[in-house]
């Protein structure tokens, strides 16, 4: 069956540590988003992506980067990890619109 | 974009009714009417998206009115097992909109045995 795996499902890193979280989706779909999810504040797209070699901003970019380099895998990197990200990231993908996505299992990071 | 807005919270007993309402006021000609539904440590799941009048699935029904403006999911005869947290979502039905997606904070159901 196809699905959307997460890795690690849990992480603890240290402040100014460089963290990538792994996104790896069987479906074919060629539209990829991460998400951040915090109390209060619901889920907050952070990048997205609608095929290989394309990369765009959501709303909480700042201190996020992804590459795109194949249609299964979007992996997320803190360039440097700040204790403001500590959240967990939910990872989605979609086929040929927006709405209907299928969501990871999430990635809980905590920066010390 | 289009904000939506829906209760907090909801409380329920197994085997009623559960209908929950979102607010689109400024909803456009092209915006498609979607919600999730999250259980708790797990990621969003897709329940139903419809655009005018009634949708309906083996999981929910959802119900558009003519000026859609507003949407009603309905979930038949709740179990303990439908506490979760509610999304709605109003979006383009294209893809490329992505930064329009706001999920909002939902509406956390707890079904009462």
């Amino acid at each position: 069956d196809a699905e959307i795996t997460q890795s690690p499902r849990h992480k603890i890193t240290e402040t100014g540590r460089q963290v990538t979280l792994a996104c790896h989706q069987t479906w074919n779909h060629n539209n990829m988003f991460w998400y951040r999810q915090d109390l209060g504040h619901g889920l907050r797209l952070i990048h997205y992506s609608y095929g290989v070699q394309d990369t765009n901003k959501g709303e909480v970019s700042d201190g996020y980067s992804v590459s795109r380099s194949n249609t299964e895998d979007l992996p997320l990197t803190l360039e440097s990890a700040a204790s403001s990200q500590t959240s967990v990231y939910f990872c989605a993908s979609s086929a040929n619109q927006d709405y209907e996505q299928y969501f990871g299992p999430g990635t809980r990071l905590t920066v010390t | 974009l289009a904000k939506t807005t829906q209760p907090i919270s909801m409380d329920s007993y197994e085997g009623q009714e559960v209908n929950i309402t979102c607010s689109h006021n400024n909803i456009a000609t092209n915006d498609y009417i979607t919600w999730y539904q999250q259980f708790p440590s797990q990621g969003p799941r897709f329940i139903i998206q419809g655009y005018k009048t009634k949708v309906t699935n083996e999981v929910a029904s959802l119900f558009i009115p003519a000026d859609r403006k507003s949407s009603t999911l309905s979930l038949p005869r709740v179990s303990l097992s439908d506490t979760a947290v509610y999304y709605c979502l109003v979006a383009p039905i294209s893809s490329g909109s992505a930064r329009q997606l706001t999920f909002g904070s939902g509406t956390q159901l707890t079904v009462l045995p």
